[in-house]
C-alpha cells in the first residue's frame, strides 16, 4: 500500500521567517509527486515533481525531490500571513491514476 | 474557464436521511475523483471515474456510500442512510488524461449529519 508521510504536523513562524516542509514515501512504481496548498476551502495546486534533483519554483516557493531516498521538500522564503495554510503531499503511481495524500503540515505564519 | 463545481456548499441533515452531493468537472476533463477529509483521517479517495465508468471503489466505505457519473459533466455520491460519522468535507477533482497528474478540486461541500 502507497504511503506519504509529512512533516511536521504543524509549524508556527513568523513572518520573513524561511520554511522547509518535508514529504516521503513510499509507493510502488512512483510517477509523480505533487504539492498542493490548502487554506479553508479546496486544495490548490502547487508544483508536480517526477524528475530527481531539479527544483521546480515559483516565487518565493520552490520544491525538489530525491528519487533515491524517497522524499521531496517544500521551502518557503520570506514567509508572509498569505502563506498560513495546509501543505499537502501527494504521489501518484504508474499502477493507476490515484493520488495518495500525506496528512498534511499546517503552517501559521504570524504577524 | 469555469473550475469544478460542487453543490451544495454546506448541508446539515440528520442520521437516516439521505444525502445528495453533486459535481461538475471541468469541461474535458475524463477523469473525476471523489474524496473525504476529515480532521482524524486527512483526505480520503473514495472512488474515481474515467470516461463516466468507476474504476477504483475501495476507498467507499460501506454500502451506504454508492456515486454515479451519468454523463461527462455530472456526478453524484449519495449517502443512503446517512450516520452522524460521515459528518465530512467531500471534494470532487478532475484532472485530464493529455495533461499529467494534476487534479483540480472543486470548493467542497461540508455535511454535518447530526
Amino acid at each position: 500500500e502507497d504511503k506519504v508521510v509529512q512533516s511536521p504536523l504543524s509549524l508556527v513562524v513568523h513572518e520573513g521567517d524561511t520554511v522547509t516542509l518535508n514529504c516521503s514515501y513510499e509507493v510502488t512504481n512512483f510517477r509523480s509527486l505533487l504539492w498542493y496548498k490548502q487554506e479553508k476551502k479546496a486544495p490548490t495546486f502547487l508544483f508536480m515533481l517526477t524528475s530527481s534533483g531539479i527544483e521546480k519554483k515559483s516565487g518565493r516557493l520552490s520544491s525538489i525531490l530525491d528519487k533515491k531516498e524517497l522524499f521531496s521538500i517544500l521551502n518557503i522564503t520570506a514567509t508572509q500571513t498569505g502563506d498560513s495554510a495546509v501543505y499537502l503531499c501527494a504521489v501518484g503511481n504508474n499502477a493507476g491514476n490515484m493520488l495518495t495524500f500525506g496528512g498534511g503540515t499546517r503552517l501559521m505564519v504570524k504577524p | 474557464d469555469a473550475g469544478v463545481i460542487q453543490s451544495p456548499r454546506h448541508e446539515v441533515t440528520e442520521m437516516g436521511q439521505e444525502v445528495t452531493l453533486r459535481c461538475k468537472p471541468i469541461s474535458g476533463h475524463d477523469y473525476l475523483f471523489w474524496y473525504r477529509q476529515t480532521m482524524m483521517r486527512g483526505l480520503e479517495l473514495l472512488i474515481y471515474f474515467n470516461n463516466n465508468v468507476p474504476i477504483d471503489d475501495s476507498g467507499m466505505p460501506e454500502d451506504r456510500f454508492s456515486a454515479k457519473m451519468p454523463n461527462a459533466s455530472f456526478s453524484t455520491l449519495k449517502i443512503q442512510p446517512s450516520e452522524p460519522r460521515d459528518s465530512a468535507v467531500y471534494f470532487c477533482a478532475s484532472r485530464s488524461t493529455g495533461r499529467g497528474e494534476t487534479q483540480y478540486f472543486g470548493p467542497g461541500t461540508r455535511l454535518l449529519v447530526l
